[in-house]
């Protein structure tokens, strides 16, 4: 089975614009989590969709938002980017949340 | 909710030697806690997971121990090489209801040769 795959992999954003980062989950699986890596803090867990639903969400601000289709692809949306929101986003699939996390390879997004 | 501490942060050790790296996890109900290897510029990939009606596994020259009663859990990388130098991430889960994974925020293994 092919991986889970993110798009685009780089990108270069000015403060204010927004974003629209993409991620296709391995086949069959319905569950796909996104996680904002910065160095230091880790992984956090930005929100979780399930069959086009979103079941959680962390504590991000309402800047951050997202979205899942009916094939399991999944979008996150940043809104009216700041510098802080420089970081590599990862999102991962699983066939349900609560069975083993796959990730992809992440988009590292650059706010200037 | 969730909370995952993990030490070291670093950690570096010579080639042959022993690592062992540590968890402590907050939340009595989890019982699904895998770890994560994350070469440079690489994607976190799965090395080992435990559930939490084992104690113990082992995978070649990995293994994980689970102490429920402490709640506490630990990876050991036997017989280091070059290699194995990434960042490791422990996490936890209750898969009995819709939470999410918790990560720690991870260690630095340095394997020098």
């Amino acid at each position: 089975k092919a991986g889970v795959t993110q798009t685009p992999r780089y990108l270069i954003k000015t403060r204010g614009q927004q974003v629209t980062l993409s991620c296709s989950p391995i086949s069959g699986h319905r569950s796909v989590s996104w996680y904002q890596q910065t160095p230091g803090q880790g992984l956090q867990f930005l929100f979780e969709y399930f069959s086009e639903t979103q079941r959680n969400k962390g504590n991000f601000p309402g800047r951050f938002s997202g979205r899942q289709f009916s094939n399991s692809r999944s979008e996150m949306n940043v809104s009216t980017l700041e510098l802080g929101d420089s970081a590599l986003y990862l999102c991962a699939s699983s066939l349900n949340s609560q069975e083993t996390q796959y990730f992809g390879p992440g988009t590292r997004l650059l706010v200037l | 909710g969730e909370n995952v501490e993990q030490h070291p942060s670093t950690l570096s050790v010579q080639e042959g030697d022993s690592a062992v790296i540590k968890c402590t996890y907050s939340d009595s109900a989890s019982n699904y806690f895998p770890w994560y290897k994350q070469e440079l510029g690489k994607r976190p990939q799965l090395i080992i997971d435990i559930r939490s009606n084992v104690g113990e596994k082992k995978d070649q020259r990995i293994a994980v121990t689970l102490n429920k009663t402490a709640k506490h859990f630990s990876l050991h990388i036997t017989e280091t090489q070059p290699e194995d130098s990434a960042v490791y991430f422990c996490a936890a889960l209750d898969t009995s209801g819709y939470s999410t994974l918790t990560f720690g925020k991870g260690t630095m293994l340095l394997v020098s040769p």
